[in-house]
């Protein structure tokens, strides 16, 4: 994985409690992208964002859960009042472009735990 | 609707063996094919990526093909060793139009090699 980082590694929550979970992208890489996959299942699309915009988040819940990729910062993917359900890893991945030819590198990922 | 579809879901060979995983897809439109490895507790890590045009691909032990017609990928591994147990995704994109930047996943295929 060519530098994308996620922080934290793992992340412990109570019930209603906040989980912020940050992406730093690869160096000069404009495109973000979130996946969540739960135990024994395979990665699920949530958001593509480009600097400062969101372009798709057809895969977000509709409440509680947000994301940003500021100008300058990390991406952040924001989970409010989590519940049991939001325990899970949370993959960031990130592309020069959104040019089919990219390779994209993952992270090594969030795992959130809620209890 | 979109679609990748894996298979087997899990497999066990011994070492030296090798075995062949199957990904079928409805993702349209089809831009390019991927297949990851994602070993337990880590990020996928990128293989091969596949246009329509190409029809087989290698990198090392890993052979991929691909067929667009009747929308079929494998992915070929020869000589297995202990490092290849893993979790092998098959990741169609898409992105044109309103799927721009989509990622498709696959379940993923889980392959345990026996000493």
């Amino acid at each position: 994985n060519a530098g994308v980082m996620q922080n934290p590694r793992h992340l412990v929550r109570r019930r209603g409690q906040e989980a912020r979970l940050r992406c730093s992208p690869v160096k000069g890489h404009s495109h973000v992208y979130w996946y969540r996959q739960l135990p024994e299942e395979g990665l699920k699309f949530m958001v593509y964002l480009q600097k400062e915009n969101i372009i798709d988040e057809s895969g977000m819940p509709k409440e509680r859960f947000s994301a940003e990729f500021p100008k300058e910062g990390p991406s952040i993917l924001r989970i409010q009042q989590v519940v049991r359900g939001d325990s899970a890893a949370y993959f960031c991945a990130s592309s020069p472009t959104a040019s089919s030819g990219n390779t994209i590198y993952f992270g090594e990922g969030s795992w959130l735990t809620v209890v | 609707k979109n679609q990748v579809e894996q298979s087997p879901q899990s497999l066990i060979i011994l070492e030296g063996k090798n075995c062949t995983l199957q990904c079928n897809y409805t993702v349209s439109p089809f831009s390019n094919l991927r297949w990851y490895k994602q070993d337990t507790g880590r990020g996928p890590v990128s293989l091969t990526i596949m246009t329509f045009s190409e029809n087989t691909k290698s990198n090392g032990r890993y052979t991929a093909t691909l067929d667009a017609d009747t929308k079929q990928s494998s992915l070929h591994i020869t000589a297995s060793q202990l490092s290849d147990s893993a979790s092998y995704i098959c990741v169609v994109i898409s992105d044109r139009g309103s799927t721009l930047g989509r990622l498709y996943f696959g379940r993923g295929t889980q392959l345990t090699v026996w000493p």
